[in-house]
């Protein structure tokens, strides 16, 4: 089955403590990106990646890292989270960003930082 | 500037009633533009595009939408609704980066549908 599988799905966190959040997917896509989704604010990027070794900013990028050194996976760091980290984390992949490529999401990462 | 407006954060609708959920872009290049549907606890689902060719495409779940080039709109319709169509939908709009080859996918706000018995 296509997927694109998020780990964990909830996650609570204390202030300056790293985290990983891991991102997978089986469908050979180059393109991956992450969002965070906030009430109100709909999904704002934060980072995307073209391919292996390629990454660049989205919208939002403070306060966080990413690597892409398989094709497969995306994972989202953050090195020192902040209570306005606190949000729900999207990521998704596409074969690639042309308009004919679909974006499939995962299930979301729910953090919670205090 | 590139962007994409949800008139509504909220529509409350009785189970069979016909529901319209208005969305708005803002863009000087080519269009292309999706509605996505978050199901509770759930990720993303695309549930139509607009790429090029007939203005009205239909989507899963007896969604479809309208591109109206001259009022620069794409809204979602569906003329009867069920409870299960409870849940918060996104309008969002694909253009070319600037200078670039690759494309961007922005999102509205979201719209939550919420179906009442």
């Amino acid at each position: 089955e296509a997927q694109v599988t998020q780990n964990p799905r909830y996650l609570i966190t204390v202030t300056g403590k790293k985290l990983t959040v891991t991102c997978s997917q089986n469908m050979n896509h180059e393109y991956m990106s992450w969002y965070r989704q906030d009430p109100g604010l709909g999904l704002r990027q934060i980072y995307y990646s073209m391919n292996v070794e390629v990454t660049d900013k989205g919208d939002v990028p403070e306060g966080y890292k990413v690597s892409r050194k398989e094709k497969r996976n995306f994972p989202l760091i953050l090195e020192s989270p902040s209570p306005n980290q606190t949000s729900l984390y999207f990521c998704a992949s596409s074969f690639s960003t042309r308009p004919s490529g679909e974006a499939f999401f995962g299930q979301g990462t729910r953090l919670t930082v205090v | 500037a590139q962007s994409v407006t949800q008139l509504d954060s909220q529509v409350p609708v009785f189970e069979e009633a016909p529901v319209e959920l208005r969305c708005n872009y803002s863009s000087s290049v080519s269009v292309y533009l999706f509605w996505y549907v978050q199901y509770p606890n759930q990720g993303l689902q695309l549930l139509l595009k607009y790429l090029s060719g007939s203005t009205l495409v239909k989507g899963i779940n007896g969604f479809e939408a309208e591109f109206n080039k001259s009022q620069t709109s794409f809204h979602l319709r569906k003329p009867s609704v069920h409870i299960s169509d409870t849940a918060e939908y996104f309008c969002a709009f694909l253009f070319q980066r600037e200078g670039g080859s690759n494309y961007k996918l922005t999102f509205g706000k979201g719209t939550l549908l919420t179906v009442n018995p």
